[in-house]
C-alpha cells in the first residue's frame, strides 16, 4: 500500500524558515516524480512545486519561486520542502503528492498524504 | 500561470446526474485529471487522462475533454459524492501545473 506521511508543519513567524518532510513507503520512491500541493484554510488547491526522479529537475509556482526549495533523498525515501522568508499567505495544509506519468508525459496525482499544517503568524 | 475555471457550486438530487465543467485554454493541448475532496480529507483521484477511472472508483464517474472545456459527470449521484471537486492540468506554458477553482457538489 502506498503511504505518504508528511511532518514538520508548525507555527512560524513571518520571515522565518521551516522544512517539511514526507516519508514514502509501499512503492519504489526513486521511480516517481513528486510534488507539494497546498490548501489555505477554506480555499482551493494550489500546486507549489515538483521534482523529478533524481532531483536534478525542479519547478516552482510563481508565488513561492526564490523562497521555497524542493529536494529529495532517495536513499531515505523522503521528500522535502524548505520554506524560507515565509509570509502569512503561506499558511496552509501542505500535501505530499505522487506523480504518475505515461510515455507521452501525461500525468496525474494518484496518491496524496494527509497533509501537514503550516501557520505563519506573529 | 493560466487559470482553470469551475463553477463554485452545483446541486443534484439523489440518484440524478450532475456535470461539472472546467474551462481553460491549456485544455486544448493537455490532458486533465479530477480530484474529489471530502470535508477534512485529502484529495482523491477520480479521473485521469481525461476519461480514465482508477481502480476502485465507481463507474458512475466519467470524464471528457474537448476544446477548452473538460467535464466530470456523476451519473446517479450518491450521498457520499457530496464533496469538493477540482480539475488539474498544465498551464499554457506547459511548464507549471494548475488546479481549477473547485466546485462544491451538494447531493439533495
Amino acid at each position: 500500500e502506498v503511504q505518504l506521511v508528511e511532518s514538520g508543519g508548525q507555527l512560524v513567524q513571518p520571515g522565518g524558515s521551516l522544512r517539511l518532510s514526507c516519508v514514502a513507503s509501499g512503492f519504489i520512491f526513486s521511480d516517481y516524480w513528486m510534488h507539494w500541493v497546498r490548501q489555505s484554510p477554506g480555499k482551493g488547491l494550489e500546486w507549489v512545486s515538483r521534482i523529478n526522479t533524481d532531483g536534478s529537475g525542479t519547478m516552482y509556482a510563481d508565488s513561492v519561486e526564490g523562497r521555497f526549495s524542493i529536494s529529495r533523498d532517495n536513499a531515505k525515501d523522503t521528500l522535502y520542502l524548505q520554506m524560507d522568508s515565509v509570509r502569512g499567505e503561506d499558511t496552509a495544509v501542505y500535501y505530499c503528492v505522487r506523480d504518475v506519468r505515461d510515455t507521452y508525459s501525461n500525468y496525474w496525482f494518484d496518491s496524496w498524504g494527509q497533509g501537514t499544517l503550516v501557520t505563519v503568524s506573529s | 500561470s493560466s487559470a482553470l475555471t469551475q463553477d463554485p457550486a452545483v446541486s443534484v438530487a439523489l440518484g440524478q446526474t450532475v456535470r461539472i465543467t472546467c474551462q481553460g485554454d491549456s485544455l486544448r493541448v493537455y490532458s486533465v485529471s479530477w480530484y474529489q475532496q471530502r470535508p477534512g480529507q485529502a484529495p482523491k483521484l477520480v479521473i485521469y487522462y481525461n476519461n480514465k477511472r482508477p481502480s476502485g472508483i465507481p463507474d458512475r464517474f466519467s470524464g471528457s475533454n474537448s476544446g477548452n472545456t473538460a467535464s466530470l459527470t456523476i451519473t446517479g449521484a450518491q450521498a457520499e459524492d457530496e464533496a469538493d471537486y477540482y480539475c488539474n492540468s498544465r498551464d499554457s506554458s506547459g511548464k507549471q501545473y494548475v488546479f481549477g477553482t473547485g466546485t462544491k457538489v451538494a447531493v439533495l
